[in-house]
């Protein structure tokens, strides 16, 4: 069964920020919140992580709340690269523990 | 860096034959692989977790003698479908656990797979 709980669906202008929400009410403390995002026919693209914390890469920013039952990946400038199937995933940070891909939100970035 | 390659990236095959599908970590060694499927319109799913040297474990309703897996070294996992048939049609896309960090998977391209 999913952990998480995305919107099936999401459209963002291009140029302007899409803020992608998850809920995982039921994570455990040593679970860290996971994004991932596959382009058509495509592999799916790791983007970041986090524990409990605030984190920003080059590609995003994830936002997890105080309680960590949910967290918003944010795109800080979308483009039309950007649209893709983006999976928030709950995981244990260890090497022999794969990630199960829930439905994810469909981005869809217009000009 | 992070780079994981499949070949072949597409492959059509007769009903009954066999297909190797191979995944390598390009730049890190990985000790665990994993292997999913994807039909259209769904999402991934998990079909079992290579260990370098020792057997895979196959997730609940996939035919480990149908679905061989083979990790021989830190850098080479092979997926080999077995008397393929229409229904084995999928995509199928493999991962490698990077060794340095938070053990994030980095993906491979996948593999279109086409049983006539």
């Amino acid at each position: 069964d999913a952990k998480t709980t995305q919107p099936p669906s999401m459209d963002c202008a291009e140029g302007r920020a899409a803020n992608l929400p998850c809920n995982h009410s039921t994570i455990s403390g040593n679970e860290y919140v996971y994004w991932y995002r596959q382009i058509h026919s495509q592999g799916p693209q790791y983007i970041i992580h986090g524990l409990k914390n605030n984190e920003t890469n080059e590609m995003a920013s994830l936002i997890i709340t105080e309680d960590r039952k949910s967290s918003t990946l944010i795109l800080p400038h979308a483009t039309l690269r950007d649209t893709a199937v983006y999976y928030c995933i709950v995981r244990v940070s260890q090497a022999g523990t794969a990630l199960i891909f829930g439905k994810g939100t469909t981005l869809s970035v217009s000009s | 860096g992070a780079v994981v390659s499949q070949h072949p990236s597409w492959v059509i095959c007769k009903s009954g034959t066999s297909v190797k599908i191979e995944c390598r970590s390009l730049d890190f060694q990985a000790t665990t692989m994993f292997w999913y499927r994807q039909f259209p319109k769904q999402s991934l799913m998990l079909m079992a977790t290579s260990n370098e040297g020792s057997k895979a474990t196959y997730e609940q309703g996939v035919e480990k003698d149908k679905f061989l897996i083979n990790h021989a070294s830190l850098t080479l996992s092979t997926l080999t479908v077995t008397s393929a048939h229409p229904e084995d049609s999928s995509f199928y896309i493999c991962s490698a656990s990077h060794p340095v960090g938070g053990y994030e998977q980095y993906f491979g391209p996948g593999t279109r797979l086409t049983v006539t």
